[in-house]
C-alpha cells in the first residue's frame, strides 16, 4: 500500500524559514518523480516544485523560485521543501504528491497535507 | 503563467452527464497530452481520475471520461451519483517546464 505523510509545518515569521518532509513507502521511490502542491485556505491548487526521481532534475514555480529548494534523499524514501523569505501569501496546505512513472506533471497518490501558516 | 479557466459552478441531477471545460492556450493544454484532473472532497487530498487528457487510473470508475480539442480539455461525468459532489480542478504541463492548475470547479448534484 502507497502511503505518503507529511510534517514540517507550522506557524513561522514573515521572513522565516520551514523546511517540510514527506516519508513515502509502499513503491520504488527512486523510480519517481515527486511534487509539492500547495492550497491556500478557500483557495484552489497551486503548483509548487517537482523532482526527478534521481534528484538530478528540478522544477519550481515562479512564485517560489529562489526561495524554496525541492530536494530528496532516496536512501531516506523522503522528500523536502526548504522554503525560506516565508510570505503571508505562502500560508497554505502543501501536498506531497507521487509522480506517474517518469512523469512530474501529474500525480497519483497525494498525502494528507502539512498547515504552513506564515504570520507575525 | 496564468491559471487555466474552469466555470466555478456546474450542477446536475443524480444519472444524467455533466461536462467540465477547462481552456488554457498553446503553450500549455493545446500544445501537450499532459492535461490531469483532480477530485477534491471538503477537507480531503485532491484524487486523481484523469491523465494524460483521457486515461483513467486503475480501479477508477469508467464515469470518469476526459477528452481534448485544441487549448480546452474536458471532463465528462456520466450517471451522475452524489458522492460524486466535489470541487474539480484540471492541470496541465507548460512549455515553461511548469505546471498550471485551474481554478477549480464545485460541482453540485441536485
Amino acid at each position: 500500500e502507497v502511503q505518503v505523510l507529511e510534517s514540517g509545518g507550522g506557524l513561522v515569521q514573515p521572513g522565516g524559514s520551514l523546511r517540510l518532509s514527506c516519508a513515502v513507502s509502499g513503491f520504488s521511490f527512486s523510480s519517481h518523480a515527486m511534487g509539492w502542491v500547495r492550497q491556500a485556505p478557500g483557495k484552489g491548487l497551486e503548483w509548487v516544485s517537482a523532482i526527478s526521481g534521481s534528484g538530478s532534475s528540478t522544477y519550481h514555480a515562479d512564485s517560489v523560485k529562489g526561495r524554496f529548494t525541492i530536494s530528496r534523499d532516496n536512501s531516506k524514501n523522503t522528500l523536502y521543501l526548504q522554503m525560506n523569505s516565508l510570505r503571508a501569501e505562502d500560508t497554505a496546505v502543501y501536498y506531497c504528491a507521487k509522480g506517474i512513472g517518469g512523469g512530474w506533471s501529474k500525480h497519483d497518490y497525494w498525502g494528507q497535507g502539512t498547515l504552513v501558516t506564515v504570520s507575525s | 503563467q496564468s491559471a487555466l479557466t474552469q466555470p466555478a459552478s456546474v450542477s446536475g441531477s443524480p444519472g444524467q452527464s455533466i461536462t467540465i471545460s477547462c481552456t488554457g492556450t498553446s503553450s500549455d493544454v493545446g500544445g501537450y497530452n499532459y492535461v490531469s484532473w483532480y477530485q477534491q472532497h471538503p477537507g480531503k487530498a485532491p484524487k486523481l481520475i484523469i491523465y494524460d487528457v483521457s486515461d483513467r487510473p486503475s480501479g477508477l470508475s469508467n464515469r470518469f471520461s476526459g477528452s481534448k480539442s485544441g487549448n480546452t480539455a474536458s471532463l465528462t461525468i456520466s450517471g451522475l451519483q452524489a458522492e460524486d459532489e466535489a470541487d474539480y480542478y484540471c492541470s496541465s504541463y507548460t512549455s515553461s517546464s511548469t505546471v498550471v492548475f485551474g481554478g477549480g470547479t464545485k460541482l453540485t448534484v441536485l
